[in-house]
């Protein structure tokens, strides 16, 4: 079975700063990988996603993650981030053939003066 | 592009009442799903359809909550009789047929049970 590990729950960084957030899956084929951004009150938007090919995949509002097969991770990165990037953080995994995406359980990003 | 449109966005209610959360997915998306979203449990796959059938259910938790999907363009989650521990998010996503993975979310139901 597939599932997705988000170790950190809550995070917290300057604006102006750099920001990675960690996803670990677990999943026997070649897995297909989510980051999903929710903001209050709002629905999961997607940023980015990684199916093949270049590891270091480039998203939406400067997000990029990078797939590394060896640490079975998905990390999302973003070197300087912004007030509005304040929201709550979702990785996903799937596969071809399997309809469900399998999420984690989130990370909440606070972002300080 | 009208995203995924779910009504309403907000609903309260007694236990023991009937609740009906409705969904508009993304005209030509074949698939169509369901999901409850809570701080205890995250974010659950409740059932998904493919093409107004359902094709998974195993989320649903127990008989009180039903789903259907009548045509294309409309669906349905019903909670009967509701109960306090029904209090969440309801999402509803929709996605191509032919796109793999990517669903995109509507805005949200959010429920509370008195």
């Amino acid at each position: 079975a597939q599932s997705v590990t988000q170790p950190d729950i809550h995070i917290t960084v300057s604006e102006g700063a750099s920001l990675e957030l960690r996803c670990n899956y677990s999943y026997g084929a070649t897995p297909y990988l989510f980051w999903y951004v929710q903001s209050p009150g709002q629905g999961l938007q997607l940023l980015l996603k990684y199916f093949s090919g270049d590891t270091l995949v480039q998203g939406i509002k400067g997000f990029e993650a990078e797939f590394k097969r060896s640490q079975s991770s998905f990390n999302l990165r973003k070197p300087s981030v912004h007030w509005s990037d304040a929201a709550e953080y979702f990785c996903a995994v799937g596969a071809r053939g399997n309809e469900k995406l399998t999420f984690g359980t989130g990370t909440r990003l606070t972002i300080i003066p | 592009d009208a995203g995924v449109i779910q009504s309403p966005r907000h609903e309260v209610t007694e236990m023991g009442q009937e609740v009906t959360l409705r969904c508009k997915p993304i005209s030509g998306h074949d698939y169509l799903f369901w999901y409850r979203q809570t701080m205890m449990r995250g974010l659950e796959l409740l059932i998904y359809f493919n093409n107004n059938v359902p094709i998974d259910d195993s989320g649903m938790p127990e008989d009180r909550f039903s789903a259907k999907m009548p045509n294309a363009s409309f669906s349905t989650l019903k909670i009967q009789p509701s109960e306090p521990r029904d209090s969440a998010v309801y999402f509803c996503a929709s996605r191509p047929g032919l796109a793999v993975g990517e669903q995109f979310f509507g805005p949200g139901t959010r429920l509370t049970v008195l």
